[in-house]
C-alpha cells in the first residue's frame, strides 16, 4: 500500500531536549515536504526537498532542520524545542511532476512543554 | 506571492443541503489546483484536482472547476452526507521566483452535516 509514515504520532516533551519526527515513503518520489497546522493559520511549509541531497526552506523554517541522504526518508529536526513549536506536524511526498498531488502523513502531535 | 483564499467557516448543514465552498487564488504562473479534505484524527487526502483552465475535477460527487478569468476553483457538491463532516482545504500548486516549487493552501474551512 502506498503511503507515508510519520513517527511519533504523539510527543510531549520539554524545552530544549532534541527531537526527530521521521518520514518515511513507499512511492518512490522525490519531492517531500514537511508543514505545520496551526488553528486559524492553515498549513504552512517547514522545508522541502527536491530529491536527495536537495533540501530548501519553506515559509517557517526557523528552528527546524531537515536531511534527506535517501530517497525514502526525510527526517524533521528540533535541536532546542521551544513552547511555540507546539503544534500538528505533517509530512508529505508526490513524485516530480508539479501537477501530481502530494501524499500526506497521518501527522504527527508535539507538546513542547 | 501565490495565495489562496477560501471561505471561512465553520459551515453547518443539514444531510442533503447543497454545498458551496468559495476559493479564489493568485498566481504568477499558471497553477495546479486541489481541494484536500481533513477527516478527524487523519491526514490531508487529495479529493480532486485540475491542472489547467475550464478542467473539472470531481470526486465522490463533489466537483471544482477550474476558472482562469475569475481565478476561483470552488468546491460544490449537490447533497452532503453526515459523512462529509471534515476540514476542507483549497491548495494550488506552481513554481515560485527562483524556481522552489510549492503547494500553498488556503486556512480550511469546517464543515459539519447534521442527521
Amino acid at each position: 500500500e502506498a503511503q507515508v509514515t510519520q513517527n511519533p504520532r504523539y510527543l510531549i516533551t520539554v524545552t530544549g531536549k532534541k527531537l526527530t519526527v521521521t518520514c518515511s515513503q513507499n512511492m518512490n518520489h522525490e519531492y517531500m515536504s514537511w508543514y505545520r497546522q496551526d488553528p486559524g493559520l492553515g498549513l504552512r511549509q517547514i522545508y522541502y526537498s527536491m530529491n536527495v541531497e536537495v533540501t530548501d526552506k519553506g515559509d517557517v523554517p526557523e528552528g527546524y532542520k531537515v536531511s534527506r541522504k535517501e530517497k525514502r526518508n526525510f527526517p524533521l529536526i528540533l535541536e532546542s524545542p521551544s513552547p511555540n513549536q507546539t503544534s500538528l506536524y505533517f509530512c508529505a511526498s508526490r513524485s516530480g511532476i508539479l501537477t501530481q498531488p502530494q501524499h500526506f502523513g497521518d501527522g504527527t502531535r508535539l507538546s513542547i512543554l | 506571492g501565490n495565495s489562496v483564499t477560501q471561505m471561512e467557516g465553520p459551515v453547518t448543514l443539514s444531510e442533503e443541503a447543497f454545498l458551496t465552498i468559495n476559493c479564489t487564488y493568485t498566481a504568477t504562473g499558471y497553477p495546479s489546483l486541489f481541494w484536500y479534505v481533513q477527516y478527524p484524527g487523519e491526514g490531508l487526502q487529495l479529493l480532486l484536482k485540475a491542472t489547467k483552465a475550464d478542467d473539472k475535477g470531481s470526486n465522490k460527487g463533489f466537483e471544482a472547476t477550474y476558472r482562469k478569468e475569475t481565478t476561483s476553483f470552488h468546491l460544490e457538491k449537490g447533497s452532503v452526507q453526515v459523512s462529509d463532516s471534515a476540514v476542507y482545504f483549497c491548495a494550488l500548486s506552481d513554481k515560485a521566483q527562483g524556481g522552489s516549487e510549492k503547494l500553498v493552501f488556503g486556512k480550511g474551512t469546517k464543515l459539519t452535516v447534521n442527521p
